[in-house]
């Protein structure tokens, strides 16, 4: 079963706007990860954040945690055409466990 | 290139068949993951290897069996396949504690 919901489930912008996704999950959680999924293809890690830290960036993304309220957001800035894939939130319950995947959010950029 | 490698990339079979699906890890990494995805059931873990034992099960099917060897590629076996087995697999990989998982370009496995 899914741990978590991510919000939205499609998204559709312009090249050079910025990208909004949420997740929420369920449980007491170690670390949240983002992955990206080009279409039928495998995941490609973007960024991990540990339960004790509330925001992160790492080049174009910037992702933050709030464990009081289960809840993540990934923020892409500057989008591009290439940015266009699916994106999934999965969390990790204890250190180097599995991951339980949300739904994704299918984001589309258009040049 | 992530550095997992999986193979076959694609598997065509028949119901009640058997088949074999194979993970390399990335260098180093001594988990091995696998997971499943279909377009009703999301990405579903299935069953976790760390160093050759087994670690961690998720949904895994009773038909499903999986694998770990000593040189660390692990085998997932699949089977009297049913229609709904189809999926993409995917193999994931990490060194163990808070590391990301690095996931091969799966197997796509079609029942016809």
């Amino acid at each position: 079963s899914q741990q978590g919901e991510e919000d939205p489930q499609a998204l559709s912008i312009q090249e050079g706007e910025n990208a909004t996704m949420n997740c929420s999950y369920k449980t007491s959680i170690n670390n949240l990860q983002w992955y990206r999924q080009n279409s039928g293809r495998g995941l490609v890690h973007l960024i991990l954040i540990r339960s004790n830290e509330r925001e992160k960036h790492s080049g174009r993304l910037r992702v933050t945690l709030d464990t009081s309220k289960k809840s993540s957001s990934l923020l892409i800035t500057a989008s591009r055409a290439a940015d266009t894939a699916s994106y999934f939130c999965a969390t990790e319950e204890t250190s180097g466990s599995r991951l339980t995947f949300g739904e994704g959010t299918q984001l589309t950029v258009n040049p | 290139d992530s550095g997992v490698t999986q193979t076959p990339k694609h598997l065509i079979t028949a119901t009640g068949q058997r088949v074999t699906l194979r993970c390399s890890p990335r260098s180093g990494d001594l988990s091995v993951y696998w997971y499943q995805q279909s377009l009703d059931q999301g990405l579903q873990f299935l069953i976790q290897y760390y160093n050759g034992e087994e670690r961690a099960k998720g949904n895994i099917l009773e038909r499903f069996s999986a694998q770990q060897f000593p040189d660390l590629h692990s085998e997932l076996n699949l089977s009297s396949l049913e229609l709904g087995d189809s999926a993409l697999y995917f193999c994931a990989s990490s060194k163990g504690g808070i590391q990301p998982q690095h996931f091969g370009d799966g197997t796509r496995l079609s029942i016809l």
